[in-house]
């Protein structure tokens, strides 16, 4: 069984902070890691995804996330946030054989003014 | 750029009445997904279907049924709800094959009164 743990519900920072927003899982095979994020109203977007190769990877907007095999993480950072950041972020890991996605419960990012 | 579209975007209903939501995508993905996310943001998997076919089946309530006329159109019905129905609806799609982004539509909030 896959799972995918966001040990943060809730993250506030103020704007031009760096922030890390943190994923662990479990899974013993080979993987798909991803990141996506919900703004207020609307549906999930893409972020970034990791597969193999460089474990830092890089996405949209300046978000970078590293992928640890020896921690099974898969941790989201942002050198400087902005208040559009403000968001809803997921990470999710599927199967390299399936479409079956396994989404974390998600952490609410909040940047202050 | 909106390349999965859902109707209606929000409806207010009685329990036990029928609803019916719509989906469609026009990136010629080969498999669609229905999530149901509650009022804490956890998502959870109900339906994923591939080129017509249902291929992953939660236990999701049998009042429930996915509708497909084509690979770009997934549909939902709900045949009698209940208050728990009250959520955010949302529509995915994706290539089939593990790890494919999915690339989802805005949801439709539906409010069992």
């Amino acid at each position: 069984t896959q799972t995918v743990s966001q040990s943060d519900a809730h993250v506030t920072v103020f704007e031009g902070d760096s922030v890390e927003l943190r994923c662990n899982y479990s899974y013993g095979g080979s993987i798909y890691l991803s990141w996506y994020i919900q703004h207020h109203g609307r549906g999930l977007q893409f972020l970034l995804k990791y597969y193999s190769g460089n474990p830092v990877v890089q996405g949209v907007n300046g978000f970078e996330a590293e992928f640890s095999k020896s921690d099974s993480s898969f941790h989201l950072r942002k050198a400087s946030v902005h208040w559009s950041d403000s968001a809803v972020y997921f990470c999710a890991v599927s199967r390299n054989n399936n479409n079956r996605i396994f989404f974390g419960d998600g952490t609410q990012l909040v940047v202050k003014p | 750029e909106t390349a999965v579209f859902q109707t209606p975007n929000y409806h207010v209903t009685q329990v036990g009445n029928e609803v019916s939501f719509n989906c469609k995508q026009t990136l010629g993905h080969d498999t669609m997904y229905w999530y149901k996310q509650d009022s804490k943001k956890l998502l959870k998997i109900m339906f994923s279907y591939n080129n017509k076919q249902l291929i992953v089946n939660e236990t999701v309530p049998r009042r429930f049924s996915p509708q497909s006329s084509d690979k770009a159109h997934l549909n939902l019905r709900i045949k009698s709800v209940e208050p728990e129905d009250s959520a955010v609806y949302l529509c995915a799609s994706s290539w089939t094959g593990g790890g494919d982004t999915q690339y989802f539509g805005p949801g439709t909030r539906l409010l069992v009164l």
